[in-house]
């Protein structure tokens, strides 16, 4: 158990419609990724939020959004669903979000959200 | 940009064999790499990392060496397992964030 949380496990939806996915992180860590996990793109970086703020954005089309709240958990929203949106999505959580040399501190990941669009 | 390459699967092997799982990175600066293990069903666990060149990383009997001159990251285990079945993933963070490569499924036969 890593000790990262998401919520929920499944998630079965139709296009066009809109998600939230949930992730709650590590006691004590301050930053919160998403990656999407899809048998074409592979394991892609979405977004960083790092004590509250944006801190990295990755491959994230403008139909997704994220925030981290003051309880430092985080959603992630996915809105006008297509059919290739369809995919396990990550959220992972490390203690600090410092860019350059701390780049080699852990990333604890959840068990992820499956998605699928029908 | 910066890149992950890591062989093609699956990698099927019998009880006790040899593992090797090459990875190969290209990037700017100094990154950290990292091996993360994906077993059926759940997240990604780190197996181990290196934060510089020449670092050795270690766990499990896993084992991996930085090579900055051949810009390379080869996973390997002299003695696998059934239980090591998985999907295993090299990555590497010039930032805060994993670039992936695209994983490499291995099959452990009793």
């Amino acid at each position: 158990d890593s000790g990262v949380t998401q919520t929920p496990k499944h998630l079965i939806t139709a296009t066009g419609q809109r998600v939230t996915l949930r992730c709650s992180p590590r006691s004590g860590d301050l930053s919160v990724y998403w990656y999407q996990q899809s048998l074409d793109q592979g394991l892609q970086f979405l977004i960083q939020y790092y004590n509250g703020e944006e801190r990295a954005k990755g491959n994230i089309l403008e139909r997704f959004s994220a925030q981290q709240f003051p309880d430092l958990h985080s959603e992630l929203n996915l809105s006008s669903l297509e059919l290739g949106d369809s995919a396990l999505y990550f959220c992972a959580s490390s203690l600090l979000g410092a860019s350059g040399r701390a780049s080699g501190n852990e990333q604890f990941f959840g068990p992820g959200t499956r998605l699928t669009v029908l | 940009g910066d890149s992950v390459t890591q062989m093609e699967g699956p990698v099927t092997l019998s009880e006790e064999a040899f593992l090797t799982i090459n990875c190969t990175y290209t990037a700017t600066g100094y990154p950290s790499l990292f091996w993360y293990v994906q077993y059926p069903g759940e997240g990604l666990q780190l197996l181990l990392k290196a934060t510089k060149a020449d670092d050795k990383g270690s766990n499990k009997g896993f084992e991996a060496t930085y090579r900055k001159e051949t810009t390379s990251f080869h996973l390997e285990k002299g003695s696998v397992q059934v239980s090591d079945s998985a999907v295993y993933f090299c990555a590497l963070a010039n930032t805060d964030k994993l670039i992936f490569g695209t994983g490499t499924r291995l099959q452990v036969f009793p």
